[in-house]
């Protein structure tokens, strides 16, 4: 199957600082990727779909200046974390899917951020 | 919208023993049907899917699920357990129109005692 690799998969940061995680399809384009929201023993949660050349577009209650995503080609999408709250710590996974039909979404293994 | 529900969090089962995650669903649209798992600290990996045909699929790993329309339901199963199969379960579903991200159900933790 395709996959999807996720970096970094484990950070630590400083409250204040920015985090990025970058999420690349490594043997196919995608022109879509997904991130999400995972909290402890619960379900993932979209945050926002990635799409490649135009804007990211959000869900309701996600704040797009806090969660930057850039999508400048293809192969790669990034997530940055802007002045990073304890509150924002969470496990975040990003997934794209094979261009065309219903196929199923490929995941990276995921980033578990901790905000100190 | 489309929603998903896992009715159990939790499914404690023995090792060799069959099990059956379930899985409900709502859309007003036809829906696509797949299950993931998780490992700790890792991202998802797909078991299966329903597309279209056959209401009955095998997925990896001995899983299999069956699509049921009238009871708007994709149960997962395995006829018996390993103590590799403890995981989190994740049943989810998307529909071929919009931005066509997965839609995820709550989760169920399986947890094999030997």
């Amino acid at each position: 199957g395709a996959v999807v690799s996720q970096h970094p998969s484990r950070v630590i940061c400083k409250s204040g600082t920015s985090v990025k995680i970058e999420c690349r399809s490594l043997d196919f384009q995608a022109t879509t990727m997904f991130w999400y929201r995972q909290f402890p023993k619960q379900s993932l949660m979209l945050m926002a779909t990635s799409n490649e050349g135009s804007k990211a577009t959000y869900e309701q209650g996600v704040e797009k200046d806090k969660f930057l995503i850039n999508h400048a080609s293809l192969t790669l999408s990034t997530l940055t974390v802007t002045s990073a709250h304890p509150e924002d710590s969470s496990f975040y996974i990003c997934s794209a899917r094979l261009p065309g039909g219903p196929t199923e979404a490929f995941f990276g293994q995921g980033t578990r951020l901790t905000v100190v | 919208a489309q929603s998903v529900t896992q009715l159990d969090s939790q499914v404690p089962v023995f090792e060799e023993a069959p099990v059956e995650l379930r899985c409900n669903y709502s859309s007003s649209v036809s829906v696509y049907l797949f299950w993931y798992v998780q490992y700790p600290n890792q991202g998802l990996q797909l078991l299966l899917k329903y597309l279209s045909g056959s209401t009955l699929v095998k997925g990896i790993n001995g899983f299999e699920a069956e699509f049921n329309k009238s009871q708007t339901s994709f149960h997962l199963r395995k006829p018996s357990v390993h103590i590799s199969d403890t995981a989190e379960y994740f049943c989810a579903v998307s529909v071929d129109t919009g931005r066509r991200a997965l839609t995820f159900g709550s989760g169920t933790r399986l947890q094999v005692q030997p």
